[in-house]
């Protein structure tokens, strides 16, 4: 069974720093790319970053360009999102998801997530 | 960035209603559309992935259409546990964007 597992959450001065951690199991992890998404409360997604099988490709939101760096460890099944310099308006429900590529017939290869975990929550307030 | 509109952004139906959610792309993104449900204080469900195919486990009521820029959702026969906010999102490009949300409430 897939499972993502999400801590590290909690509350944090603006300004500050947190790091998030995704453990995953139930499947090969170093096969997939990997995403973090953010829901403010009450809001909606938000895509924040992702990373290649092996790390070597990173992408990210322009909001976290420079705070933020996700990376991951295969031996130990993780994915991690550095957080720095946090801000208000980076209080969210952190989710970790796995991304899976698909080849179909006449229509390439697609993407979609479809593992999420339960999300750690980070708020950022004085 | 590519942005994603959904309409409406929120919808009221009866049970064994059919409802229909739109999605459009501010560019074309062929078939790179996920469609995923989620429920109060739990984490998105997947539904739909390139823009038609059923995802495993999920219900045969659910299917999806389009391509280039309009997308849409459609749930036959509604069932009580479809009661839930629906988004779109394009994985065309990064930043992956999603649509702002379509939340189906009980009439």
């Amino acid at each position: 069974e897939v499972q993502l597992v999400e801590s590290g959450g909690g509350l944090v001065q603006p300004g500050g720093s947190l790091r998030l951690s995704c453990a995953a199991s139930g499947f090969t992890f170093s096969s997939f790319w990997m995403n973090w998404v953010r829901q403010a409360p009450g809001k909606g997604l938000e895509w924040v970053a992702n990373i290649k099988q092996d790390g070597s490709e990173k992408y990210y939101v322009d909001s976290v360009k420079g705070r933020f760096t996700v990376s991951r460890d295969n031996a130990k099944n993780s994915l991690y999102l550095q957080m720095n310099s946090l801000r208000a308006e980076d209080t969210a429900l952190y989710y970790c998801a796995r991304e899976s590529r698909r080849w179909l017939h006449a229509k390439g290869v697609l993407n979609y997530f479809d593992y999420w975990g339960q999300g750690t929550l980070v708020t950022v307030s004085s | 960035d590519i942005q994603m509109t959904q309409s409406p952004s929120s919808l009221s139906a009866s049970v064994g209603d059919r409802v229909t959610i739109t999605c459009r792309a501010s560019q074309s993104i062929s078939e790179y559309l996920n469609w995923y449900q989620q429920k109060p204080g739990k984490a998105p469900k997947l539904l739909i992935y390139a823009a038609s195919s059923l995802q495993s486990g999920v219900p045969s009521r659910f299917s999806g259409s389009g391509s280039g820029t309009d997308f849409t959702l459609t749930i036959n026969s509604l069932q009580p546990e479809d009661f839930a906010t629906y988004y779109c999102q394009q994985s065309y490009s990064t930043p992956y964007t999603f649509g702002q949300g379509t939340k189906l409430e009980i009439k």
